[in-house]
């Protein structure tokens, strides 16, 4: 079936370089994408999101960019901090009946390292 | 503006119980949806509701059910617990777009952590 999945389960960084999540997604048919943060004990946050027209979209130190020719998804993270360490989901959303379905990954845990 | 609510944060049942979530959603979002979180398993959808109708469902068995208040507030109930139900259950709301082709991210509240023993 269709599915998003995570290239990486988990990512160590040095504080201050920049970090670097990928996505793969299958469903063609996507045409809106969203980057989550979730900390521990907490619900995942709305971090950028970017829509199939675009491929690249710039936030405050963070970048998603989306290849829709090979179906990926990525989130750049510039001078990685320590409260940045959490778990990074990303989620394709497509249309179907008229309204959303959206599919979540299964998380990259972000580890930076002081 | 109050984020999504999750009552209760911490919850204890033992197997074959049954158990009812309550979601809050954002004031003036009216699409509610749940999830379940386990380790290495990711945010699995239940199911999603607008204007008080289920319109989309995740493929969990019929034990786990829910329903949507006028007031756009969300229960979810899972009958006959199992220790496999231990989980963090997340809502979320979404807002009108005001475009049904027009999609949009979803909110989150804190989630409900159930632990069947």
């Amino acid at each position: 079936g269709e599915s998003v999945g995570l290239h990486l389960p988990t990512l160590s960084v040095q504080e201050g370089d920049n970090s670097i999540i990928n996505c793969a997604y299958s469903n063609s048919a996507s045409d809106y994408f969203i980057w989550y943060k979730q900390e521990s004990g907490k619900g995942p946050q709305f971090i950028i999101d970017i829509r199939s027209n675009m491929d690249k979209r710039q936030g405050q130190r963070v970048t998603v960019l989306l290849n829709k020719t090979v179906k990926h998804l990525s989130l750049q993270i510039a001078a990685t901090q320590p409260g940045d360490s959490a778990v990074y989901f990303c989620a394709e959303t497509a249309l179907s009946g008229g309204y959303q379905k959206v599919t979540f990954g299964i998380g990259t845990k972000l580890q930076v390292i002081p | 503006k109050a984020g999504v609510t999750q009552t209760p944060r911490y919850l204890i049942k033992t197997r074959g119980q049954q158990v009812t979530l309550s979601c809050s959603p954002i004031s003036g979002h009216r699409s509610v949806s749940w999830y379940q979180q386990t380790p290495g398993q990711g945010l699995q959808f239940l199911f999603e509701y607008f204007s008080e109708t289920q319109r989309n469902k995740g493929n969990f068995p019929g034990r786990f059910s829910g329903r949507q208040f006028s007031n756009s507030r969300s229960e979810m109930n899972v009958s006959t617990l199992e220790l496999g139900d231990s989980a963090l259950y997340l809502c979320a709301s979404s807002p009108p777009t005001g475009r049904v082709s027009m999609n949009t991210e979803a909110f989150f509240g804190q989630g409900t952590r159930l632990t069947v023993v």
